[in-house]
Formats: C-alpha cells, sequence, structure tokens
C-alpha cells in the first residue's frame, strides 16, 4: 500500500520567507509525528499529533513553527520568518493509535528545506 | 530525561562477516528500543523493536538485535553482512515513564559491508 508522502521533496527559500510543509500519512494511521533532521544527526521530535489535535509540541523550538491537521489525515508544518538555521530535512511519520506506545512509526521521504 | 547513545560513527565489516552496530540507552522507566536504517535519500525504514518479553528480537533484512537490562543495551546485529546493508542505521528509544511519545534518537552509526 501506499506509504506517507511528503511535499516538496525539496524547497528552497531565502531569508525571512514564510514556508509549508505538508505530509499524507498511512491510510488509517491516527497518529503523526513531525521530525527534524540535521546532517549526521539523528531526527529530532517536533510535535505529536493524536487525530485533529497536537497532543504533545513540546519538540517546536520556538513560536515560527506551527503544524495543523484539521482533518485528522494531511498534516502541514508552517515555519514563519525563516532562518539559515532552518536548513534541515523534515521527516513526518505515522503510526495506528499511540494508546499503548508500542507501535513503530513509518517515515516519509522527508523534505529538505534550505534557507539561503 | 531519555537519551540513546550510538558510539560508532562507522562500522567497517567485510562481506560475509558477522556486523554489530552499538546502541545504548538511558531512561528512567521502562523502554521501548527500535532499530531504523536510513538508505541515501530514502525515509528511515523500520527494522525491529523491543516491546517486551524475549531479550533477543528478529527483524527485517535478517537483522536481529539482543536488550540488555543490565548493560543498558540494544546491540543491532547480524550472523553475515551484505554488501546491500551498508546504510545509516538509527537506534531510538521511547521512555514508558512520561507521556511523551516521541521516539528519541541517536546520532546514527553509518555501516560500509565491502565486497
Amino acid at each position: 500500500g501506499a506509504g506517507v508522502s511528503q511535499t516538496p521533496s525539496n524547497k528552497v527559500t531565502e531569508k525571512g520567507k514564510y514556508v509549508e510543509l505538508r505530509c499524507d500519512p498511512i491510510s488509517g494511521h491516527t497518529a503523526l509525528y513531525w521530525y527534524r533532521q540535521s546532517l549526521g544527526q539523528g531526527p529530532e521530535f517536533l510535535i505529536y499529533f493524536q487525530g485533529t489535535g497536537a497532543a504533545d509540541d513540546s519538540g517546536l523550538p520556538n513560536d515560527r513553527f506551527f503544524a495543523v491537521r484539521p482533518e485528522g489525515s494531511v498534516s502541514t508544518l508552517k515555519i514563519q520568518r525563516t532562518e539559515r538555521g532552518d536548513s534541515a530535512v523534515y521527516l513526518c511519520a505515522s503510526s495506528l493509535t499511540q494508546a499503548s506506545g508500542r507501535g513503530e512509526q513509518y517515515f516519509g521521504p522527508g523534505t529538505r528545506l534550505t534557507v539561503t | 530525561a531519555q537519551s540513546v547513545a550510538q558510539p560508532e560513527d562507522q562500522v567497517n565489516v567485510a562481506e560475509g562477516n558477522p556486523l554489530t552496530v552499538k546502541c545504548t540507552y538511558s531512561v528512567s522507566g521502562n523502554p521501548y528500543l527500535f532499530w531504523y536504517v536510513q538508505y541515501p535519500n530514502r525515509g528511515l525504514q523500520f527494522l525491529l523493536k523491543y516491546i517486551t518479553g524475549d531479550n533477543l528480537v528478529k527483524g527485517s533484512y535478517g537483522f536481529e538485535a539482543e536488550f540488555n537490562k543490565s548493560q543498558t543495551s540494544f546491540h543491532l546485529k547480524k550472523p553475515s553482512a551484505l554488501v546491500s546493508d551498508s546504510a545509516l542505521y538509527f537506534c531510538a528509544v521511547r521512555d514508558l515513564s512520561n507521556s511523551g511519545y516521541a521516539l528519541n534518537f541517536g546520532k546514527g552509526t553509518s555501516l560500509l559491508v565491502t565486497p
């Protein structure tokens, strides 16, 4: 079946601009995660959705970052006033309900964001 | 706080030899442990997980990992390496003692299998 998809695959933007990154999870997966992976590092957690609500946004670095999932499926990560330090690969993952915490997460291919 | 350490940046092994990629963890409660593999320009792929029960877990592509509570380790192993196993490997932990559901990843180990 179809896996997690992310668009665009690459995004180049100028410092100070606004960007939106989209994630389409596996059908039926209620849990959705955003991570950020910098060069040479493992993914770092940003935010977790259970259904439509953000159950844990403790990983968002500051208030320039925001994410939504209005219908409980597709999610959009929004970054305002981008900075060069925001350059990274943004990964989305989904899983079945996280009530037990046992489920593995399935990752998309990521969006490579470059802020010039 | 929870953390994961992958002490080796790179592991080199000859094809056909056994391989081990090391991972140690630190959590305040009982851990759920995961291994993922990342091929160039592709997303992370799930390999295996330890939740409870048998300390030796088997996963995809012939990989296995052994949970050792006393050493707080979860090393990834494979009896006979293939050139196609060359990739970046990440260990991750979820701490059950807090309410977070995120995975905490190590920085990754690059595995190079030479013919």
